[in-house]
């Protein structure tokens, strides 16, 4: 069983300050995807990196693909209070969409 | 389109009591997916299915059953509920393109008393 550890698990911070949450395997992934999820709903995909070294923007989030694709990163640029919410990580080593998910960060942006 | 579309939304059950959780989706998608989330442990893959009349265990098969007679639907069976099973149950599904892109329900939230 592939492991996807998170971190943080939890994550304070006030609005306008800069965040950064990891994503890491022993595992290599042959993509690697960012959900988002909202109390009381299920998770949104945010992105997928497929390519070691990728660089993807959304507006104020950054996601990166680490070289070896065992790693990932998401950083969001002045936060604000409409970015609280779950965020996961889930790998997938094969294309037929078995994804391991890791344990997920909590991120609540204060006004 | 819905998109993928669970009931109930939420259920009360008694120790040894079944129910069958409902999943639905109108995408056409071939691959469907059972999840089950506790706190702070992400999500847990139960069954999945590749299509009509396939189906697999998944990470945390024990305790559920699955079926899947059309594109649409996979119900998700449980059987003689234990406390074990109070968690929150998402349904997914992708398509055949794209890299492992899952859509996902609204959530059933299950308590087991």
């Amino acid at each position: 069983t592939q492991l996807l550890e998170q971190s943080p698990q939890f994550l304070s911070i006030q609005e306008g300050e800069n965040l950064t949450v990891y994503c890491n395997s022993s595992s290599v992934f042959s993509s690697l995807q960012w959900y988002r999820q909202e109390p009381g709903e299920g998770p949104v995909l945010l992105v997928t990196v497929v390519t070691g070294g990728e660089v993807k923007k959304l507006k104020r989030l950054t996601f990166q693909f680490g070289d070896a694709r065992k790693d990932s990163s998401l950083h969001i640029t002045a936060a604000q209070p409409g970015d609280t919410g779950l965020y996961l990580c889930a790998g997938a080593v094969t294309s037929y969409g078995k994804l391991t998910f890791g344990q997920g960060t909590i991120l609540t942006v204060h006004p | 389109n819905a998109g993928v579309t669970q009931t109930p939304k939420f259920r009360i059950l008694k120790i040894g009591q079944s129910m069958t959780l409902q999943c639905t989706q109108d995408m056409n998608h071939n691959y469907m997916y059972w999840y089950r989330q506790d706190p702070g442990m992400g999500l847990k893959l139960i069954y999945y299915s590749v299509g009509a009349g396939i189906t697999d265990k998944g990470e945390v098969p024990n305790g559920y059953n699955v079926s899947r007679s059309t594109t649409e639907d996979f119900p998700l069976r449980l059987e003689l509920a234990a406390p074990s099973q109070t968690s929150v149950y998402f349904c997914a599904s992708r398509g055949l393109a794209g890299y492992n892109e899952q859509f996902f329900g609204p959530g059933t939230r299950l308590t087991v008393l």
